[in-house]
C-alpha cells in the first residue's frame, strides 16, 4: 500500500463546475499538507499549504484536511479552462532533529484535470 | 518573490558527456532540493541540502553529483548518464520551519 493514494483520473469537467480532488494517506506523522498544480512540461506550482487539520481558502481554491480520517481535499470553484493541469497532493512530517529530514515530501500520483469550455 | 530559476531549460547530452544543471533562489531559503520527474509520475527526491550541507541522498547513482556553492545556488553535475536518466530535473527550495517547497521550471534532459 502506498503512503499516499490519489486517483489519477483523468477528470473532465465543464467550465464553471466545482471540482473536488482528494488524497488519502496512511502515515500518522504527516503534519504538513500541500497541493501543487503542474502544467504540461513545467515545474509544480505550490497552490495551497496547510499545517495540521482544518480548512484554508484562497480565491476559488479551498483545501481541507481531516487528520482523523487521513483524508485531504482540494475544491476548485467556478473552474476555468486555465485550471486544466495535473494536481499533485504532497505531505511531509516535521523535520527531524538536526534537519536530517528537512521537509521531505511524499507525493500522490497526481490527478489530470481537464476543464472544457 | 517566490521564484526558483533553473538553467538550462533543455539539455541534450551523449552518454560520455559531462554537463551541469544550475539552480538559483533568492528567497533566503536554507533548504534546497533536487528531484527527478518522469512523464506522468510525481517528482522523486534525489538530494536535500540543508544549510549548504548534504542531508539526504536518496541512494542516487554516483553519475549524479550535487554541489551547493552557497545558500542561493545548487548545482547537479552529470557524467556518464544512461538513456533512462532522461527526465525533467526539478530544483526546489524551502524555508526554515517549512511552509511548502517552491519548485523551479525544471531542466528537460535527454540522454542519447
Amino acid at each position: 500500500q502506498k503512503e499516499v493514494e490519489q486517483d489519477p483520473g483523468p477528470l473532465s469537467v465543464p467550465e464553471g463546475a466545482i471540482v473536488s480532488l482528494n488524497c488519502t494517506y496512511s502515515n500518522s506523522a504527516f503534519q504538513y499538507f500541500m497541493w501543487y498544480r503542474q502544467y504540461s512540461r513545467k515545474g509544480p506550482e505550490l497552490l495551497m499549504y496547510t499545517y495540521s487539520s482544518g480548512n484554508k481558502e484562497d480565491g476559488r481554491f479551498t483545501a481541507q484536511v481531516d487528520k482523523s480520517s487521513k483524508y485531504i481535499s482540494l475544491f476548485i470553484r467556478d473552474s476555468q479552462p486555465s485550471d486544466s493541469a495535473t494536481y499533485l497532493c504532497a505531505m511531509a512530517s516535521p523535520p527531524g532533529a538536526g534537519g536530517t529530514s528537512y521537509g521531505k515530501l511524499t507525493f500522490g500520483q497526481g490527478t489530470i484535470l481537464t476543464v472544457h469550455p | 518573490d517566490t521564484e526558483v530559476t533553473q538553467t538550462p531549460k533543455h539539455l541534450v547530452m551523449g552518454m560520455t558527456n559531462k554537463k551541469s544543471l544550475k539552480c538559483e533562489q533568492h528567497m533566503g531559503h536554507r533548504a534546497m532540493y533536487w528531484y527527478k520527474q518522469k512523464a506522468k509520475k510525481p517528482p522523486e527526491l534525489m538530494f536535500v541540502y540543508s544549510y549548504e550541507k548534504l542531508s539526504i541522498n536518496e541512494s542516487v547513482p554516483s553519475r549524479f553529483s550535487p554541489e551547493c556553492p552557497n545558500s542561493s545556488l545548487l548545482n547537479l553535475h552529470l557524467h556518464a548518464l544512461q538513456p533512462e536518466d532522461s527526465a525533467l530535473y526539478l530544483c526546489a527550495s524551502s524555508q526554515e520551519g517549512f511552509s511548502g517547497q517552491y519548485f523551479g521550471p525544471g531542466t528537460r534532459l535527454t540522454v542519447t
